[in-house]
C-alpha cells in the first residue's frame, strides 16, 4: 500500500445531511482522485486534484465537492446527501505524470456509504 | 460515460487453467493500465502498456494490445485460487494544464475453483 488511509471506512447518513470523507496519504504524491463505484458501473471519477488547491470535476461531480488545503489531505463532501449518492468511494493518488513509470494510481480502502 | 468495456463479466474456471479477459474502449488511447481488485478491497495495479507497444509479460500476466481494433487483453496463466477477483481496465486521457485522468471499465469477475 502506498501509505493511504480513508476515513471514515463505514457511514450510514440520513437524506439531507452533509457528510465529509477524509482521504490522507503520506507519500508526497503529488495528484490525488477521488472515484465512486456502483455495482454495473465500474468505478466513475468525481473530482481529482493536481496540487494543493488545485482541483477539478471529473464525470459524476454533481453533489460533490472536493477541498485540498494540503499535499497529504484530499476532502469529498457530499453538500446534501441523496440515496444516489450510497455507493463506495476511493480515493487513489498518482505520484506525477511526468514519467511513464508515475501513470500508476494507488487506492485506498474505500468508504463504505448508505443514505437512508 | 465508460471508455473501457471489459469481457467477459463473469468468468469462472478450474485452478490451473488459463483466464482471459478483454477490454475495448472508444476512443485514443496514450496508455492501456489494468488493475485487480480482491473483494472489499482497493484497487492494485497490475501492468501498463503503451499506445506504441502490442504485448507485455508481468510474471503470469500477458497483456496484449491492438489499437486498430481499440481493444486489449489480459491473460493470466497457470491460475490460482488467489487470482479470485475483480479485473479493470483503464485507458487515460490527459487533460492538460498538468492534469491526468484515467478512465475504468465495469470490470470482468475472475473465480478461479480449486
Amino acid at each position: 500500500d502506498a501509505g493511504i488511509t480513508q476515513s471514515p471506512r463505514h457511514k450510514v447518513t440520513e437524506t439531507g445531511t452533509p457528510v465529509t470523507l477524509r482521504c490522507h496519504q503520506t507519500e508526497n504524491h503529488r495528484y490525488m482522485y477521488w472515484y465512486r463505484q456502483d455495482p454495473g458501473h465500474g468505478l466513475r471519477l468525481i473530482h481529482y486534484s493536481y496540487g494543493v488547491k488545485d482541483t477539478d470535476k471529473g464525470e459524476v461531480s454533481d453533489g460533490y465537492s472536493v477541498s485540498r488545503s494540503k499535499t497529504e489531505d484530499f476532502l469529498l463532501t457530499l453538500e446534501s446527501a441523496t440515496s444516489s449518492q450510497t455507493s463506495v468511494y476511493f480515493c487513489a493518488t498518482q505520484t506525477s505524470i511526468s514519467t511513464i513509470s508515475s501513470y500508476e494510481q494507488y487506492f485506498g480502502p474505500g468508504t463504505r456509504l448508505t443514505v437512508t | 460515460s465508460q471508455q473501457g468495456e471489459e469481457d467477459p463479466q463473469a468468468l469462472s474456471i478450474q485452478e490451473g487453467e488459463n483466464a482471459t479477459m478483454n477490454c475495448s474502449y472508444k476512443t485514443s488511447i496514450n496508455n492501456l493500465q489494468w488493475y485487480r481488485q480482491n473483494s472489499g478491497r482497493g484497487l492494485v495495479h497490475l501492468i501498463l502498456i503503451r499506445s506504441n507497444e502490442r504485448e507485455k509479460h508481468s510474471g503470469r500476466l500477458r497483456v496484449t494490445l491492438d489499437t486498430s481494433k481499440k481493444s486489449s487483453s489480459l491473460l493470466i496463466t497457470a491460475s490460482r485460487a488467489a487470482d479470485t477477483a475483480s479485473y479493470f481496465c483503464a485507458t487515460d486521457a490527459n487533460s492538460g494544464a498538468g492534469s491526468y485522468q484515467l478512465t475504468f471499465g465495469k470490470g470482468t469477475k475472475l473465480s478461479v475453483i480449486p
